[in-house]
């Protein structure tokens, strides 16, 4: 049971550049997130998605895209990256009787 | 939408003193209110919550109280300890979906 794993650890991209950020879950959650966590400003919501299929914006989605097409899998994708998406990525999932959110380890990601 | 505000963001206390962490919100429809620990470099971990029916829950030096009326929830960890040092969120949520956070508070125990 790896609970929420992320890949990659970490990525260096060039502004205008394109990558996916994968997240997995094997808890059988049905609420998975990707936020973005910024010195100072918390952890801010980008997308969620509430079901295998569905995504929903959060409170920063601009500049990034999700696909939820299985139930374990949630995928954020940057098309053209900007310095201001610098910054650490975390997925997370939700559920189970208690309905308690896990997060996975984090992606750092710098845009120069 | 639901607004976090988390008080004090930074607070420093000698080990075996008490720590008190605020939160308010605003969406009185929230229910439900984790509070996560984040040390240097790692993720946000859960260490306890609670949800709208009860006032307060304890779990060894942890505790959370919440006051619906006034619409505030508080962390209170006693005896604490150097191991206790990091940045601890606060967070509210309406139903099953989803969860808003505050912007942290860094607790430094001093030995």
């Amino acid at each position: 049971n790896a609970g929420v794993t992320q890949t990659p650890k970490f990525r260096v991209l060039k502004t205008g550049q394109s990558m996916t950020l994968l997240c997995a879950q094997d808890m059988n959650h049905e609420y998975m997130y990707w936020y973005r966590q910024d010195p100072g400003m918390g952890l801010r919501l980008i997308h969620y998605s509430v079901g295998e299929g569905t995504t929903a914006k959060g409170e920063v989605p601009d500049g990034y895209n999700v696909s939820r097409l299985k139930k374990q899998n949630f995928l954020l994708g940057l098309e053209s990256a900007a310095p201001s998406q610098t910054s650490v990525y975390f997925c997370a999932s939700r559920g189970g009787v208690e309905n308690e959110q896990y997060f996975g380890p984090g992606t750092r990601l710098t845009v120069t | 939408g639901e607004n976090v505000e988390q008080h004090p963001s930074t607070l420093s206390v000698q080990e075996g003193d008490s720590a008190v962490i605020k939160c308010t919100y605003s969406d009185s429809a929230s229910n439900y209110f984790p509070w996560y620990k984040q040390e240097l470099g790692k993720r946000p971990q859960l260490i306890i919550d609670i949800r709208s029916n009860v006032g307060e829950k304890k779990d060894q030096r942890i505790a959370v109280t919440l006051n619906k009326t006034a619409k505030h929830f508080s962390l209170h960890i006693t005896e604490t300890q150097p191991e206790d040092s990091a940045v601890y969120f606060c967070a509210a949520s309406e139903g099953y979906q989803k969860v808003t956070f505050g912007t942290g508070t860094k607790l430094q125990v001093i030995p």
